[in-house]
């Protein structure tokens, strides 16, 4: 268990709205991420961080935008939701030195957009 | 560009049973290549990983994996199925970039194991 816990857990919401997604570390890693996992695919990167008000984007970043204004805290933001982010997503850190960081991975929040 | 490629997406293995999910890479430089199991509705915990080293890499519930360079290779195997190895399995591959590492992910392979 690397601490990390993502809020809400489960959400429905219609399309056009806005949706934020929560991950939350306990443990003071600098590098975080936001992966989205679909049948078939496996997990994509959508976007990551390397520090407070540091991001960069993944393969999967249209649609999604990202803030970390503190360490702990990494906040995905789907700006007008779409059925199309319907998934499940998923926050991760690295941990370890440069030389072999291996990611932990949290619980996953369950989107269906309508 | 890099890429992971999980050789079927369902296996499916009798208790006891030898269990064998294949992964083979694509890449420009000497990866870290890395298992990872998921439960049904929880996230992904770490199997195993490779980066340098022994070849053969064991892992967590008795699970390992051998790579092999000449075959852009990482297969995931276990001597013996149990019913609660029953779950997702995604191998992925990042070439270590300096300052945080990109993780490719395959498509995942299903393990089913029945009686």
């Amino acid at each position: 268990d690397a601490g990390i816990t993502q809020s809400p857990r489960h959400k429905v919401t219609e399309t056009g709205t806005p949706v934020t997604l929560r991950c939350h570390q306990t443990e003071n890693h600098r590098y975080m991420y936001w992966y989205r996992q679909d049948p078939g695919h496996g997990l994509r990167l959508i976007h990551y961080s390397y520090g407070v008000k540091d991001t960069d984007k993944g393969e999967v970043s249209d649609g999604y935008s990202v803030s970390r204004s503190k360490t702990e805290d990494f906040l995905l933001t789907l700006e007008s939701a779409t059925s199309s982010q319907t998934s499940v997503y998923f926050c991760a850190i690295s941990v370890g030195g440069l030389a072999a960081e291996t990611q932990y991975f949290g619980p996953g929040t369950r989107l269906l957009v309508l | 560009a890099q890429s992971v490629t999980q050789l079927g997406s369902h296996v499916s293995v009798s208790e006891g049973a030898l269990v064998l999910l294949r992964c083979n890479y694509s890449s420009s430089v000497p990866p870290y290549l890395f298992w990872y199991v998921q439960y049904p509705n929880q996230g992904l915990q770490l199997l195993l990983k490779y980066t340098t080293g022994a070849t053969l890499v064991k892992g967590i519930n008795g699970f390992e994996a051998e790579f092999k360079k000449s075959e852009t290779s990482f297969h995931l195997t276990k001597p013996s199925a149990h019913m609660s190895d029953a779950a997702e399995y995604f191998c992925a591959v990042t070439p270590f970039s300096g300052g945080y590492n990109k993780l490719i992910f395959g498509a995942g392979t299903r393990l089913a194991v029945h009686p």
